[in-house]
């Protein structure tokens, strides 16, 4: 069976401080894979999405910044950490074929604030 | 315009009614998918059900139900017999068409179980 596993679980920086939040996916090859940000009480924004190592797609500008170095493996990203970036951070994978359905599964999360 | 519109911020249900959380879409291709996921407070998001838009039938699974209004473009998730632990957030979402990537997210319903 396939599991997504993400940490830190939660982390405090301050502001001005590198970032780096890591995404692996077991079970499965080829996965798509996403990060999303949910701002407390508010829905999902999605930040990157990748279909292959190396292939990154942005939706929104920001500080941040993704990576893929490994087929299972994504990576979230920032040189400096901004008060804004706080909120918990979603990594999720759909099998690479996106059919009409193809339901993302999600990691656990990690939230993170900004100080 | 938005593309996915939950109306309900929040709502109380007594345990063991049934329960409706309400969700809009708009899009004008044919092929698309919609989902409801559950995110208790512990951050996960779990999947709960999938309806596709050539579905004939309202897709069910165990307690869960969607009313699939096609003509007006209306996805309502029905939960039977609520219990203490469906006390969750709710949000509905859609992918539009085949061959996409991405999924376009609702706001959410909180949704409180009351004993």
């Amino acid at each position: 069976s396939q599991t997504i596993h993400q940490w830190p679980a939660t982390l405090v920086q301050p502001v001005g401080s590198p970032l780096s939040l890591e995404c692996t996916v077991e079970g499965t090859s080829n996965p798509n894979l996403y990060w999303y940000r949910q701002a407390a009480g508010r829905g999902l924004q999605l930040l990157f999405y990748s279909v292959g190592i190396g292939q990154i797609s942005s939706e929104v500008p920001q500080n941040l910044s993704a990576s893929r170095p490994q087929d299972r493996q994504f990576i979230l990203s920032s040189k400096k950490l901004l008060l804004s970036d706080s909120g918990f951070y979603l990594c999720a994978w759909t099998p690479r074929l996106a059919g009409v359905r193809n339901e993302q599964f999600f990691g656990p999360g990690t939230r993170l604030t900004v100080l | 315009a938005q593309k996915i519109t939950q109306t309900q911020p929040g709502m109380f249900v007594q345990e063991k009614e049934a329960v409706t959380l309400d969700c809009t879409y708009d899009t004008s291709d044919p092929s698309y998918g919609l989902f409801w996921y559950k995110q208790p407070s512990s951050g996960e998001m779990i999947f709960l059900i999938y309806q596709g838009s050539y579905d004939q039938q309202n897709a069910t699974e165990g307690r869960y139900s969607l009313n699939f209004q096609k003509a007006r473009k209306s996805a309502n998730l029905v939960i039977s017999a609520s219990q203490l632990g469906d006390s969750a957030m709710y949000f509905c979402a859609m992918r539009e068409g085949l061959g996409n990537y991405q999924l376009i997210w609702g706001a959410g319903t909180k949704l409180i179980i009351k004993p």
